[in-house]
């Protein structure tokens, strides 16, 4: 059971907007900036988002982040097939003095 | 080029210690700001944070993992080494190391992951 909440899963069809949320709390990311990585089968995580709402140089536009309170979201827009990966969202517990992640999601492109 | 490489067994038996190195290039863990951690993903499952050290060797453990662990670096081999005592076949997992960036919970580069399974 992870400390962050995810959706376990969302789909949306080609084109569309997807919305991924990950709920923490005060200690989490109610006081600290969130990161979120996409995960293909078999490979490594990738950085997405970081700072809450910052993209790494590379990510596309169509990969937004944003935070309120204690839940932070990821949107995609414009969706891809290739689109299709689990996502991660993390960030620092102050509470415990250690990083936590969430349980992930898995998005499909219908 | 940053890069991270894990390294170690690939077979544990349980209640053995497993000794991990993440060897690295591209940067350096004398730099102010610079940490490397460690982070597992049991088959199917979500990742899970492990450890981190820093380039002042501030290290951190999980909560939950804290009595098994050990992160140490090796600043003139461009290593960190992660050792995680009693395994138990619950710990079969790939594991990877990544460079935090900058005091933030920002892992910018990541390994490739190297599997453990922990079997008799």
């Amino acid at each position: 059971q992870s400390v962050l909440t995810q959706p376990p899963s969302v789909s949306a069809a080609p084109g569309q907007k997807v919305t991924i949320s990950c709920s923490g709390s005060t200690s989490n990311v109610g006081n600290n900036h969130v990161s979120w990585y996409q995960q293909f089968p078999g490979t490594a995580p990738r950085l997405l988002i970081y700072d809450s709402y910052s993209r790494p140089s590379g990510i596309p536009d169509r990969f937004s982040g944003s935070k309120s309170g204690t839940s932070a979201t990821l949107d995609i827009t414009g969706l891809q097939t290739g689109d299709e990966a689990d996502y991660y969202c993390g960030v620092w517990d102050s509470s415990v003095s250690a990083g936590v992640f969430g349980g992930g999601t898995r998005l499909t492109v219908l | 080029q940053i890069t991270l490489k894990e390294s170690g067994p690939t077979l544990v038996k349980p209640t053995q210690t497993l000794t991990l190195t993440c060897t690295f290039s591209g940067f350096s863990l004398t730099t102010s700001g610079t940490g490397v951690a460690w982070i597992r993903q049991p088959p199917g499952k979500a990742l899970e944070w492990l450890a981190l050290i820093y380039w002042n060797d501030w290290q951190r453990y999980s909560p939950s993992l804290k009595n098994r662990l050990t992160i140490t670096k090796d600043t003139s081999k461009n290593q960190v080494v992660l050792t995680m005592t009693n395994m138990d076949p619950v710990d079969t997992a790939t594991y990877y190391c990544a460079r935090r960036y900058d005091y933030r919970e920002i892992f910018d580069y990541w390994g490739l992951g190297t599997l453990v399974t922990v079997s008799s």
